[in-house]
């Protein structure tokens, strides 16, 4: 059974603060490494996806990074503002089309 | 602007009664995939179809709960009947396979069952 396990469970942040949190995973039977962003009353809207080892990927303020040989991703925001709050997941995707998430990180950010 | 669409959005029926969530994938993604959001587990997998064949719904009570895609355009989650321990929120998606593609997820619907 895949486990997809994040850390921490959840972070509250000062405005204009950088953070990163953390997704692990087995890295046997790996295809790809998802990212998700899931505000608080809306659906999770996809960030990254990424397969290869080594891969970092980057949107605004917001980059990632993957080693599958260890198994684990992180997820990195510079200078948060109040409206990256929500809950970050992370899901992996192992042989099939099925995606497994953790739990998430549910990030506060105050101004 | 393609998105997943799914009604109703809101649903309370009282327990016993048959529920029925409809969910309209993006047009050409050829994976839909049901899940349920609780406090407990997170996003847990209910079933998955690519190209309308139900490839995995071992996530689902097969007691009460049935998912079909009649066709394409339409994927539907039916709960018959209803138990107060099934009030969730309902989220499908939809993607393209096989590949790396991210999953596109409905707005959902939110089940009360009294």
């Amino acid at each position: 059974i895949l486990n997809v396990e994040q850390s921490p469970q959840s972070l509250h942040v000062q405005e204009g603060d950088s953070t990163n949190f953390t997704c692990s995973f087995p890295s046997s039977n790996f295809y790809a490494l998802h990212w998700y962003r899931w505000e608080t009353a809306k659906s999770p809207e996809a960030l990254f996806v990424m397969t290869l080892n080594g891969d970092e990927k980057k949107k605004g303020r917001i980059s990632a990074t993957l080693n599958t040989k260890e198994g684990y991703s992180y997820l990195y925001i510079k200078g948060s503002q109040p409206e990256d709050s929500a809950t970050y997941l992370c899901a992996l995707r192992g042989d099939t089309d099925k995606l497994i998430f953790g739990t998430g990180t549910r990030l506060q950010v105050f101004p | 602007d393609a998105r997943v669409t799914q009604t109703p959005r809101h649903k309370v029926t009282e327990m016993g009664q048959e529920v029925t969530m409809r969910c309209q994938p993006i047009l050409g993604h050829n994976t839909v995939f049901w899940y349920r959001q609780t406090m407990m587990q997170g996003l847990e997998l209910l079933a998955y179809f690519r190209n309308r064949a139900p490839l995995d719904d071992s996530g689902m009570p097969k007691d009460r709960f049935s998912a079909e895609m009649p066709d394409a355009t339409l994927a539907t989650l039916k709960i018959q009947p209803s138990e107060p321990r099934d009030s969730a929120v309902y989220f499908c998606a939809s993607g393209l396979a096989p590949g790396q593609s991210e999953q596109y997820f409905g707005p959902g619907t939110r089940l009360t069952v009294t």
